[in-house]
């Protein structure tokens, strides 16, 4: 059973599209978040959520709009795609251990190509 | 603002060779640091999580160890299926964190 599953793993998209990525976590974790990888292949936080509530919204253009229907599933929605949204989006679920650190699981990366 | 920096950025290895990552970083306050070792094409997988400067954690060939400004991943006689990105990450401990920072990783590559 995959603990965290992304859906496309690939996608490859025209400037100027809409598209959207979904997660989904299995693990019954309360905390869900989408990281950015660029191709240098640094790893950004851009949205987080608790319990279906938005806690983290780092600077990213408001094209880019998380939702999280129930604290299972977190989707990401990309409108207008430029060329620079090209990266591997991740999706990560998180436990907290007895000293509150947040141990992240990773979903297997979805590829975004923007021609 | 929460800062890590791993170095080197790649770390060519003959099997058998043990050697040393370093993550220096700077945090208010650390609740966390982690190791995570990404594959290509794949996500991070969780290894170690440490607390508090003098922690060590061992798992198979890899030791993680803590100071108050860095860590370091030892690899002891690495097998060419060690070779793979090794990132580290912390986290803060001000109230109501959730956000590991990252930093960019350590390229490992390890020879037959």
């Amino acid at each position: 059973d995959t603990a965290v599953s992304q859906t496309p793993k690939y996608l490859v998209t025209q400037m100027g599209n809409d598209k959207s990525i979904k997660c989904e976590q299995n693990l019954g974790h309360d905390t869900m978040y989408w990281y950015k990888q660029d191709s240098k292949k640094f790893l950004k936080i851009m949205f987080s959520y608790n319990n279906k509530e938005l806690i983290i919204n780092e600077t990213v253009p408001n094209r880019f709009s998380p939702k999280s229907p129930d604290k299972a599933h977190l989707n990401l929605h990309i409108n207008s795609l430029e060329l620079g949204d090209s990266a591997v989006y991740f999706c990560a679920s998180s436990r907290k251990t007895s000293s509150g650190a947040n141990v992240l699981t990773f979903g297997a990366g979805s590829r975004l190509t923007v021609l | 603002e929460d800062q890590v920096t791993q170095s080197p950025e790649a770390l060519r290895l003959q099997e058998g060779e043990s050697s040393s990552l370093n993550c220096s970083y700077t945090v208010s306050g650390l609740r966390g640091l982690f190791w995570y070792r990404q594959d290509p094409g794949k996500g991070p997988e969780f290894l170690f999580t440490l607390y508090s400067a003098g922690e060590e954690k061992e798992k198979e060939r890899l030791k993680a160890t803590l100071t108050k400004k860095e860590s370091f991943l030892h690899i002891t006689a690495p097998k060419p299926e060690d070779s793979a990105t090794y990132l580290c990450a912390v986290q803060h401990s001000g109230a109501g964190s959730y956000q590991l920072t990252f930093g960019k990783g350590t390229k490992l590559s390890v020879i037959p």
